[in-house]
C-alpha cells in the first residue's frame, strides 16, 4: 500500500525558516517524480515545487511565488522527500502536501499545517 | 503563471449530467494532454480523477470523463450522485516545465 506521510509543519515567525518531510512507502521512490502543493485556509490548491527522479535529472522546479526561497530535495536512500522552506511570508500559512503520480493513479499526503505568524 | 479559469461554482440535481471547464492557455491546457482533475471534499486531502486530459484512475467511477479542445479542458460528470459534492480543480503542465491549478470549482447537488 502507498503511503505518504508528512511531518514538520508548526508555527513560525515571518523570515523564519521551516523544513517539511514526506516520508514515503510502498512504491519504488527512487523512480517518481515528487511534487509539494499547498493550500492555503479556506482556499484552493497551489503547486509549489517538483523534483524529477535521479534518472530524469533530479533538477527540481518551482512556482513562483516560492522560486528562490524553497528548496526540494529527495533522499532515495531513506524514500524521503523535503522541502527547505526560508525566508517565510505570512502568505505562506498553508496545509502542504506531498503527492505522487504513477502507473496511472496519484496518491496525496495527510498534509501538513505550516503557520507563519508573529 | 496564472491560475487556470474554472467557474466558482456549479450545480445539477441527482442523476443529471455537468460539465466544469478549465480555461488555460497555449502555454499550459493548450500546448500538452497533460490536464489533471481533482475532487477534494471538506477536510480531506484531494484525489485524482482524470489525468493526462482523459485518463481515469483505476477505482474513479466511469460517471467521470474529461476532454480537451484547444485552450479548455472540461470535466463532466453524469449520473450526478449526492457523494460527488465536493471541489474539483483542474491542473495542467506548462512550458516553463511547472504545473498551474485552476482556481476549484464548488459543485453542489440540489
Amino acid at each position: 500500500e502507498v503511503q505518504l506521510v508528512e511531518s514538520g509543519g508548526g508555527l513560525v515567525q515571518p523570515g523564519g525558516s521551516l523544513r517539511l518531510s514526506c516520508a514515503a512507502s510502498g512504491f519504488t521512490f527512487s523512480n517518481v517524480w515528487m511534487t509539494w502543493v499547498r493550500q492555503a485556509p479556506g482556499k484552493g490548491l497551489e503547486w509549489v515545487g517538483h523534483v524529477k527522479s535521479k534518472s530524469e535529472g533530479g533538477t527540481a522546479n518551482y512556482a513562483a511565488p516560492v522560486k528562490g526561497r524553497f528548496t526540494i530535495s529527495r533522499d532515495d536512500s531513506k524514500n524521503t522527500l523535503n522541502l527547505q522552506m526560508n525566508s517565510l511570508k505570512t502568505e505562506d500559512t498553508a496545509i502542504y502536501y506531498c503527492m505522487a503520480e504513477f502507473g496511472g493513479s496519484g496518491y496525496w499526503g495527510q498534509g501538513t499545517l505550516v503557520t507563519v505568524s508573529s | 503563471q496564472s491560475a487556470l479559469t474554472q467557474p466558482a461554482s456549479v450545480s445539477g440535481s441527482p442523476g443529471q449530467s455537468i460539465t466544469i471547464s478549465c480555461t488555460g492557455s497555449s502555454s499550459d491546457v493548450g500546448a500538452y494532454n497533460y490536464v489533471s482533475w481533482y475532487q477534494q471534499h471538506p477536510g480531506k486531502a484531494p484525489k485524482l480523477m482524470i489525468f493526462d486530459v482523459s485518463n481515469r484512475p483505476s477505482g474513479v467511477s466511469n460517471r467521470f470523463s474529461g476532454s480537451k479542445s484547444g485552450n479548455t479542458a472540461s470535466l463532466t460528470i453524469s449520473g450526478l450522485q449526492a457523494e460527488d459534492e465536493a471541489d474539483y480543480y483542474c491542473s495542467s503542465y506548462t512550458t516553463s516545465s511547472t504545473w498551474v491549478f485552476g482556481g476549484g470549482t464548488k459543485l453542489t447537488v440540489l
